[in-house]
Parts: C-alpha cells; structure tokens; sequence
C-alpha cells in the first residue's frame, strides 16, 4: 500500500527561526512529488520535484528530493506569521493516484 | 475564471439520508479527485477517476459512490452506509500524467445531526 508520512506533525516556531519539514514516502511506480500549503480550506501549491538533488526555491521557501533515500524536506528561512499553516506533502504514483501525508501543523509566534 | 467549482460549502444531513457533493471544472483536466479531511488530519483518497466513465476506489471507499458522465464533473454521493460522514471534503483535478500539480476546489463541510 502506498504511504507517505510526514513529520513532525505539528511544530511551533517564533518569528523569525528557521524550520525543516520531512516527507518520507513509499509509492508503487514514483513520479512527482508535490508540496501544498493550507491555511483555510483548499490547500495551494508550493513545489513539484521530480528529481533528486535538484533544489526548488520560491523566497524563503525551498525544498529538495532525495530518490534513494525516499524523503523530501521544505525549508522555511526567516519565518513569517503569515506562514503558518498545515503543509501538506503528496506523492504521484501509478495509475495517475496522488497519495497525501498527515500533514504538519506550522505555528509562527510573534 | 478557470477552476474548481465545490458546492454547496457547508451540508447538513440527518442520519440515514444520502448526500452528493457537487465538483465541476473547466480546466479541461482529465483526471479528478476526492479526498476527505478530519480535524488535525491530512487527506486521504476517496474515489479518484483518470477518465469519463472510470473510477477508482482509493483507500477509504466504503460508504461512498462517484460517477463521472462527463470531462467536467466529478459527483460525489455520501450514502447512509458510511458510518462517520462528518468531515471536511475536498474534490481536485489536474492533467493527465502524475507530473503536473493538482487544483482544489474550496471544499464541502459536511456535518451529520
């Protein structure tokens, strides 16, 4: 069965710090991974990564996939309130399915 | 406007009744999607559908039936079988080929009372 998880699951961060978020996965036939922010209600999408070693970049936002290992990480430098959110990590695999994490829980704290 | 189209936001069903969630888009994107989220959870499959007139079952199924009549549409009916329908529903689409990010559409919350 495919699985992806994530951690941690919730994190609380003053503004300012900088923090790491994991995606590991297990995914029949991988072909993308993809990062979403939610903050209401429809998450947003932050990156796609497809190959390993190739770092993504968006502002303060990166994030970076390692194919052998299994395990994706978004970075967020100089945090924001404005950050905080549920971020959500997603695999492609076969049959066109899109596999979603737990998600983590960022708090940014004045 | 291109996108996703939920309605209605917010659904109340009493016990026993049958509800079906609504998800239209014009993005002229083949495979669309249902997903389902709790309280502090992240999503997971309902149904999913690459073509008109297929669907999968994704890993919570039970209780839960789709069809797809057309490219656009995307349907979703709660049937009295599921046991613990409260939650919060999101439908997405996106093109065909698993390279490509998908859209969500702003979500259905359903409450049972």
């Amino acid at each position: 069965e495919d699985k992806v998880v994530q951690s941690p699951l919730s994190l609380v961060v003053h503004e300012g710090d900088t923090v790491t978020l994991n995606c590991s996965y297990e995914v029949t036939n991988f072909r993308s991974l993809l990062w979403y922010k939610q903050e209401k209600k429809a998450p947003t999408f932050l990156f796609m990564l497809t190959s390993s070693g190739i770092e993504k970049k968006s502002g303060r936002l990166s994030s970076i996939l390692d194919k052998k290992e299994l395990f994706s990480i978004l970075n967020i430098t100089a945090t924001q309130t404005g950050d905080s959110a549920v971020y959500l990590c997603a695999v492609g695999g076969g049959a066109q399915k899109l596999v979603f994490g737990q998600g983590t829980r960022l708090t940014i704290n004045p | 406007d291109g996108g996703i189209t939920q309605s209605p936001k917010y659904l109340f069903r009493k016990e026993g009744q049958n509800v079906t969630l609504s998800c239209e888009q014009n993005l002229n994107h083949d495979a669309m999607y249902w997903y389902r989220q709790d309280p502090g959870q992240g999503l997971r499959l309902i149904y999913y559908s690459q073509i008109v007139n297929d669907f999968q079952k994704g890993d919570i199924a039970e209780g839960y039936s789709v069809s797809r009549e057309k490219k656009e549409s995307f349907p979703l009916t709660v049937t009295s079988a599921q046991k613990n329908p409260t939650a919060f529903y999101l439908c997405a689409s996106s093109m065909w080929g698993a390279r490509t990010e998908a859209f969500f559409g702003q979500g259905t919350r359903l409450t049972v009372v």
